[in-house]
């Protein structure tokens, strides 16, 4: 069935290093890949998403590359800085409206 | 502009028991999601609607329901508790079918079954 597979579960970086995410996704047909950030106690927030026409997506200090071929995108947040530490998920929708997350990163950045 | 809200935040209920929680959209917001989180899992999806009627629902069974009102406000139903349906329960709006994904995610029930 459909899966998203995210890595690595936990990233610890010092403050202004780069910290980059991995996803793969199963379904071929995926077409929008969102990104989300869930601060503690909160839920998450949207704070990216790339289209399958779109190789890559900047946003001040994050950006989304995707790899249809391989089936793989990735998140990249550079500068980071310790308000960035939270779980990020990445996404594929799917179709009908259905949207499969990954599991999680939790990322921690060290002052 | 006041985000999605959820209620109640928290919940302990007991095995066997029936549960309701709720979720208000954004306002104009027409396109309403749920989705479990359990315990160091990503997000499954549950159930989506949209003008009021049941869109798609994920691989739950059918103990979990719902429904989304006229003024797309929306429930969940848990029946038949079991002590797995312990998570945060989160829903997001979205503002039409356009947008595909969920937008705006509240902050979740966080249920407890014992």
């Amino acid at each position: 069935g459909e899966n998203v597979e995210q890595h690595p579960s936990t990233l610890s970086v010092q403050e202004g290093d780069s910290a980059v995410i991995k996803c793969t996704y199963s379904d071929s047909a995926s077409n929008y890949f969102p990104w989300y950030k869930q601060e503690l106690g909160k839920g998450p927030q949207l704070i990216i998403d790339i289209r399958s026409n779109v190789g890559e997506k900047k946003d001040q200090r994050i950006a989304v590359t995707l790899n249809k071929t391989a089936k793989h995108f990735s998140l990249h947040i550079t500068e980071t800085q310790p308000e960035d530490s939270a779980v990020y998920f990445c996404a594929a929708y799917t179709g009908g409206f259905k949207t499969i997350f990954g599991a999680g990163t939790r990322l921690f950045v060290k002052a | 502009e006041a985000g999605v809200t959820q209620s109640p935040t928290h919940l302990i209920k007991t095995r066997g028991q029936q549960v309701t929680l709720r979720c208000s959209p954004i306002s104009g917001h027409t396109s309403v999601y749920w989705y479990q989180q359990a315990l160091g899992l990503g997000l499954q999806f549950l159930l989506w609607y949209d003008e009021g009627e049941e869109r798609n629902r994920g691989n739950f069974p059918p103990r979990f329901s719902g429904r989304q009102f006229p003024n797309y406000s929306s429930e969940l139903n848990v029946n038949a508790l079991e002590l797995e349906d312990s998570a945060l329960y989160l829903c997001a709006s979205s503002r039409d079918r356009l947008h595909l994904i969920p937008q705006h995610f509240g902050d979740g029930t966080r249920l407890s079954i014992l």
